[in-house]
């Protein structure tokens, strides 16, 4: 069984405020690291897949980056607004059985 | 371009039913995959299907099974119903592994078995 953690599990952030928060995922074997948006009434979004340890991706405000040695990667949005509202999902492969363990998530409530 | 798309959107069903849900993968895209989330919980790895063939499954009981077809569109059965198998099923698609692809969901089937 995979353990993928995220944490904070949820976080309230000002409007124009920057926020980060962490996925934790076992440093051996690593193949892959996506991370997903989903918003309520929605279907989960692609942000980023990441491969390379070291790896920095950016979509608009907000990016990513990925250590596998020790296992994290950290999601960051810059200048908070309302509609980055969502829980952020990061899901790992450990190795080439196309198979994504997801972790719970981080819930964000961006306040006006 | 036509996303992924599942049928139906909701279900109620009572204990020991049987269930199917639909998936129709993007244009394109070979593998689906069917994750569960459950109260509480986080996505739950169900199945990966890729041209026809159970690529991979999930620790889930044999009651979860499906197929895909030859259009790529896949159907998920559910036997023997219980109540902890209420959740929402999501249906994803992708072009190519995981590994290197991002990965497209539907907008989920939610079961509520009673």
């Amino acid at each position: 069984i995979l353990n993928v953690e995220q944490s904070p599990q949820s976080l309230h952030v000002q409007e124009g405020d920057s926020t980060n928060f962490t996925c934790s995922f076992p440093s051996s074997n690593f193949y892959a690291l996506h991370w997903y948006r989903w918003e309520t009434a929605k279907s989960p979004e692609a942000l980023f897949v990441m491969t390379l340890n070291g790896d920095e991706k950016k979509k608009g405000r907000i990016s990513a980056t990925l250590n596998t040695k020790e296992g994290y990667s950290y999601l960051y949005i810059k200048g908070s607004q309302p509609e980055d509202s969502a829980t952020y999902l990061c899901a790992f492969i450990s190795d080439g059985n196309n198979r994504l363990a997801f972790g719970k998530g981080n819930q964000v409530v961006v306040i006006p | 371009e036509a996303g992924v798309t599942q049928s139906p959107t909701h279900l109620i069903k009572t204990r020991g039913q049987q269930v199917t849900l639909r998936c129709s993968p993007i244009s394109g895209h070979t593998s689906v995959y069917w994750y569960q989330q459950a109260l509480g919980l986080g996505l739950q790895f169900l199945l990966w299907y890729d041209e026809g063939e159970e690529r991979n499954r999930g620790n889930f009981p044999p009651r979860f099974s499906g197929r895909q077809f030859p259009n790529y569109s896949s159907e998920l059965n559910v036997n023997a119903l219980e109540l902890e198998d209420s959740a929402l099923y999501l249906c994803a698609s992708s072009p190519g592994l995981a590994v290197y692809n991002e990965q497209f969901f539907g907008p989920g089937t939610r079961l509520t078995v009673l």
